[in-house]
């Protein structure tokens, strides 16, 4: 049980589109996710929490207009990258809270911008 | 939450006991230790959480000590398969709070 999905995978995107993630928690609902980014050789880094029905909360340095969340149910959120740049090339993973102490996370998002 | 130290690295042969240590001496009398690890280019894997009993099960054993300043993971029989970067994090509560990653032990077991 407590499976998130992501998707996709795995994308690349040229210089100035947008890029939008998904995040579903598939046998649970999950009010409040979160989502990471993780540069190579890095540790993850939080990046947003996002509330269900309401606005997301950013962390300091993050900029909202360019990492639009939505999460308009209990099972989905989404990340949407705006006007990507190569510099926003990274791992994105999401996570969902279980209830229970433990969190689930997405299998990620390797994003290339080109 | 409080911060935690962990070794950058360490090797563990194939079949053996993997003891990862963390020290959190800072830990207040809320906070729960957790460990999850994260194989490469996946997301992270829950292992096991406690407060201040030791915890077991399938996947490994938590030792906590009394005073609760450090804590041990311990995978029983080391696979090739448990390669990976393993984190100790310590969270307040049980509620749907963000975990905050430090920088983990990049455990490499060897055939």
């Amino acid at each position: 049980g407590a499976v998130v999905s992501q998707h996709p995978s795995r994308v690349i995107c040229k210089s100035g589109t947008s890029v939008k993630i998904e995040c579903r928690s598939l046998d649970f609902q999950a009010t409040t996710m979160f989502w990471y980014r993780q540069f190579p050789k890095q540790s993850l880094m939080l990046m947003a929490t996002s509330n269900e029905g309401s606005k997301a909360t950013y962390e300091q340095g993050v900029e909202k207009d360019k990492f639009l969340i939505n999460h308009a149910s209990l099972t989905l959120s989404t990340l949407t990258v705006t006007s990507a740049h190569p510099e926003d090339s990274s791992f994105y993973i999401c996570s969902a809270g279980t209830g229970r102490g433990g969190y689930t996370f997405g299998s990620g998002t390797r994003l290339t911008v080109v | 939450d409080a911060k935690t130290t962990q070794p950058t690295s360490m090797d563990c042969a194939e079949g053996r006991a993997a003891n990862l240590p963390c020290n959190h001496s800072t830990i207040s009398g809320n906070e729960y230790v957790y460990w999850y690890r994260q194989i490469h280019s996946q997301g992270p894997q829950y292992i096991i959480h406690g407060l201040k009993n030791n915890e077991t099960n399938e996947m490994a054993s938590l030792i906590i000590t009394e005073d609760r300043k450090s804590s041990t993971l311990i995978l029983p029989h080391a696979t090739l398969r448990d390669t990976a970067v393993y984190y100790c994090i310590v969270r307040a509560g049980a509620g749907s709070y963000q975990l905050t990653f430090g920088k983990g032990t990049k455990l490499s077991v060897i055939p």
